[in-house]
């Protein structure tokens, strides 16, 4: 029930391309969905979150998509460019950052 | 604004030997926490540090351990290194505690190898 499961593993979209990253809860009590960005040898960074009051929150070309009933959100990469080529985590808490759940990862890479 | 900063970037060990990893949060910051990254997968919850004391621990045996100082920096021991612990260490910090808007900052993380 604390796990929030991500896919797909990895993904490979050309350049101009959407790139589309889902992941799935159920807890109930998760109420702070951020998206974390990691490059090779960095460590993660957030780079979007929404929170379950909203359907959609958009910040340039990445848009969250969050569908409260089916339990499940989803991040949007529009006009895809190589400088996106990284590994992406979805997450979620309750409320207390030491309860933040990481889904698995997805490693996504931009043909150019 | 200074981030997160760990050291050392880069540690190797052998099979046995103690690693200690250190952890300065940015400036205000009261929370440490620490994750440990195997190659190819997720972040796995180590040790949440909140003035001063450990406030939860993740799912670890007893020889991965820290502390934090009066400062708020943090170090993780790592005790009779196995070669299952070779990973990327990441270190965050946050401000706030318990808000439900609360953003993690990492540092760019400490690689151990264990040989």
């Amino acid at each position: 029930q604390q796990q929030v499961k991500q896919s797909p593993q990895s993904l490979i979209v050309q350049k101009g391309g959407i790139s589309i990253i889902n992941c799935a809860y159920e807890n109930t009590a998760f109420d702070y969905f951020p998206w974390y960005q990691q490059f090779p040898g960095k460590g993660p960074a957030l780079l979007i979150a929404i929170r379950p009051d909203v359907s959609e929150k958009k910040e340039g070309r990445f848009t969250i998509s969050f569908n409260k009933s089916a339990k499940q959100f989803s991040l949007h990469i529009m006009d895809s460019q190589p400088g996106d080529s990284a590994t992406y985590f979805c997450a979620a808490t309750p409320g207390e950052a030491s309860k933040i759940i990481f889904g698995s990862g997805t490693r996504l890479s931009i043909r150019p | 604004e200074a981030g997160v900063t760990q050291s050392p970037t880069h540690l190797i060990k052998t099979r046995g030997q103690q690693a200690t990893l250190r952890c300065s949060p940015i400036s205000g910051h009261t929370s440490v926490y620490w994750y440990q990254q195997a190659l190819g997968l997720g972040l796995q919850f180590l040790l949440w540090y909140d003035e001063g004391e450990e406030r939860n621990r993740g799912n670890f045996p007893p020889r991965f351990s820290g502390r934090q100082f009066p400062n708020y920096s943090s170090e993780l021991n790592v005790n009779a290194l196995e070669l299952e612990d070779s990973a990327l260490y990441l270190c965050a910090s946050s401000l706030e505690v318990g808000t439900g808007a609360n953003v993690l900052t990492f540092g760019a993380g400490s690689r151990l190898t264990v040989l």
